[in-house]
């Protein structure tokens, strides 16, 4: 069971916005700051949204993240067949000392 | 630009050892901090360790501590992982990633702000 909890699927029609969520503590997302990840179907996963809402140059700003209290959220805009993909966020838990990750969700783009 | 090439997986026998590698090239290694990911088969991603850019500080999943030492050459531009003691449990893909840089600090507390570029992994499978 993942510190970090997210909803195990997702999905949405093109062009529809989606959104995951991401529920923590106060040890981690609420100290902390989230990440969050895609995973196309055999890659590695690869850095979206750093620092709850930033993007790293060459991420399409269809993909926004916030964070409130213990909960952040991914929202994905103008829903396009190749974002269909495992999401998951990430955070350092102070507790643990350590990284955490959610469990993962898995967008289907119906 | 950024690469991260991981070796070293295989099948190994419960209890035996294994030391995975993660070449780097694009970036100054010795800047960065860096991490080892796992995912088991069909599984989520899980945090197995991290290190600093110079190698003073470690910090290790409950999972591995004691079993796993992280350690780096920055002369080689090299990641390592040293995994003793294996277990079935153990087995899944291993990702090297690099670290974002920088820091996030809060109520004196500080950590790193976590995975950047990631390789495409290694399959390490536990199995007699």
């Amino acid at each position: 069971q993942s510190v970090l909890t997210q909803p195990p699927s997702a999905s949405g029609t093109p062009g529809q916005r989606v959104a995951i969520s991401c529920s923590g503590s106060s040890s981690n997302i609420g100290w902390s700051i989230v990440n969050w990840y895609q995973q196309l179907p055999g890659t590695a996963p690869k850095l979206l949204i750093y620092a709850n809402g930033h993007r790293p140059s060459g991420v399409p700003d269809r993909f926004s993240g916030s964070k409130s209290g213990t909960s952040a959220t991914l929202a994905i805009s103008g829903l396009q067949s190749e974002d269909e993909a495992d999401y998951y966020c990430a955070t350092w838990d102070d507790s643990l000392n350590g990284w955490v990750f959610g469990g993962g969700t898995k967008l289907t783009v119906l | 630009q950024v690469q991260l090439v991981e070796s070293g997986g295989g099948v190994v026998q419960p209890g035996r050892s294994l030391r995975l590698s993660c070449a780097a090239s694009g970036f100054i290694l010795s800047r960065n901090g860096m991490h080892w990911v796992r995912q088991a088969p069909g599984k989520g991603l899980e945090w197995v360790a991290t290190i600093s850019y110079d190698g003073s500080n470690k910090d290790y999943a409950d999972s591995v501590k004691g079993r796993f030492t992280i350690s780096r050459d920055n002369s080689k531009n090299t990641l390592y992982v040293e995994m003793n003691s294996l277990r079935a449990e153990d087995t899944a893909v291993y990702y090297c990633a690099k670290d974002l840089g920088g820091q996030h600090c809060s109520g004196g507390r500080c950590h790193s702000y976590g995975m950047d570029v990631w390789g495409q992994g290694t399959t390490v499978t536990v199995s007699s």
